[in-house]
């Protein structure tokens, strides 16, 4: 198994732009999410998915938007790229229900010019 | 949802037990306790997680009071390979959310 996979590893963007991260999972998780780090913070949690096509917003979803059309894939977007975005992103899936260990990906760093 | 409190850092040497101190006083009676280690560029990894008592794996134990207002994360013999940031999670009933808090930075040195 791969695991939790992300692509791209480094993105650069301009402010305005937009861009999708992407994430996947080969293990059949029910639950994914997405969370940003900032530097010397704790994670902090965007949006996440309990399954295809249901979604919902976290601590901070404002400038992100997902959608959740296969168990596989958990793509995140962002619409208008600010300099406040930039961040390391990271992906993670767990089987649903509560007290399951979550898997994280190895993350996307972004950096907002 | 609970929050936690636990040091900023620690600092220990190779072959030292190391026991991480979290305070969690607002904890729902349903709600588990959870540990996640993370080394620098790279995703937070599971470590242990407890409801009350004592709970031990391969690589840590989690001490756990009564009154379930504070836990304990244990690691024996900590090696350099042990430094990174450990967070301390209560995971609420029913929802998988994970709220993180900004962590223990540990340091081991040789």
């Amino acid at each position: 198994n791969a695991g939790v996979t992300q692509t791209p590893k480094f993105q650069v963007l301009k402010t305005g732009q937009s861009m999708t991260l992407q994430c996947a999972q080969d293990m059949n998780h029910e639950y994914m999410s997405w969370y940003r780090q900032d530097p010397g913070m704790g994670l902090r949690l965007i949006h996440y998915s309990v399954g295809a096509g249901i979604t919902d917003q976290g601590e901070v979803p404002n400038g992100y938007n997902v959608s959740r059309s296969t168990t596989e894939d958990f793509p995140l977007r962002l619409l208008s790229a600010a300099p406040s975005q930039t961040s390391v992103y990271f992906c993670a899936s767990s089987p649903l229900g509560t007290y399951n260990e979550q898997f994280f990906g190895p993350g996307t760093r972004l950096t907002v010019l | 949802l609970a929050k936690t409190t636990q040091p900023i850092s620690m600092d220990s040497y190779e072959g030292q037990e190391v026991n991480i101190t979290c305070s969690h006083n607002n904890i729902a009676t349903n709600d588990y306790i959870t540990w996640y280690q993370q080394f620098p560029s790279q995703g937070p990894r599971f470590i242990i997680q407890g409801y009350k008592t004592k709970v031990t794996n391969e690589v840590a134990s989690l001490f756990i009071p009564a009154d379930r207002k504070s836990s304990t994360l244990s690691l024996p013999r900590v090696s350099l390979s042990d430094t990174a940031v450990y967070y301390c999670l209560v995971v609420v009933y029913n929802t998988d959310k994970l709220i993180f808090g900004t962590g223990t930075r540990l340091q081991v040195f040789p």
